[in-house]
């Protein structure tokens, strides 16, 4: 079957924009996780949900960021007002229950001018 | 809060050496996963060790957690260049399954 996908693959915004990530995980997978990768760094958790709820956003940076899960499948990734330093690879990863191996999407590569 | 150290950063060894990273939480975990990240790729689940002392094997790599459930390795027997990428531990923090992530270990191979 499919594996997890993330659109766009790339995304170059300006300073004070608004973006939209997006994450299809693997059909039938109960959580959901969002991470960050700087280069030459692993990747930092963000938020993970369980179903529709966000069960931990404590890695979100600030409220300029949120994610949403209405329908326990597809995710999004909200960014308002990004700054030049928002610009990182996000990943999403979805496993089938919390705690297990988690599979990873190929990432949205965002950059902020 | 929980810390993941993984040395070394750069390993570069010939085709054929053999490999070993190694990965050390500040805390003890109830498990640790490893993944493995290729050049321009995302990670890749590897294997998960639940029980203190645990050692599991996949054809050339080995792994292993701590006793104290605190530490891990994992080695690479007869590198090719296939291993090529970068290594990431990884271990839940406190009761929550948020992993913290090590910042791996790039291990390059020369044919």
């Amino acid at each position: 079957g499919a594996g997890v996908s993330q659109t766009p693959s790339n995304k170059v915004t300006e300073k004070g924009k608004y973006v939209e990530l997006r994450c299809d995980p693997i059909s039938g997978h109960t959580a959901l996780y969002w991470y960050r990768q700087s280069l030459g760094q692993g990747p930092e958790f963000l938020i993970y949900f369980q179903g529709t709820g966000a069960a931990d956003d404590s890695g979100l940076p600030n409220d300029r960021f949120f994610a949403v899960r209405p329908e326990g499948s597809v995710s999004t990734l909200k960014i308002q007002r990004t700054e030049r330093g928002d610009s990182a690879v996000y990943l999403c990863a979805s496993s089938l229950n919390l705690g297990v191996k988690q599979f990873f999407g190929p990432g949205t590569r965002l950059t902020v001018l | 809060g929980q810390q993941v150290m993984q040395i070394p950063q750069y390993q570069h060894v010939q085709e054929g050496e053999d490999f070993t990273t190694y990965c050390n939480s500040s805390t003890t975990l109830s498990n640790i996963q490893w993944y493995k990240q290729r050049p321009g790729g995302h990670p890749v689940f590897l294997i998960q060790l639940v029980k203190s002392g645990e050692v599991k094997k996949q054809k050339r790599l080995t792994f292993q957690f701590g006793e104290a459930k605190k530490n891990s390795s994992l080695h690479i027997t007869a590198t090719q260049t296939t291993d090529v990428g970068t290594y990431f531990c990884a271990g839940p923090q406190g009761g929550s399954e948020k992993l913290v992530f090590g910042k791996g270990t790039k291990l390059t191979v020369n044919p």
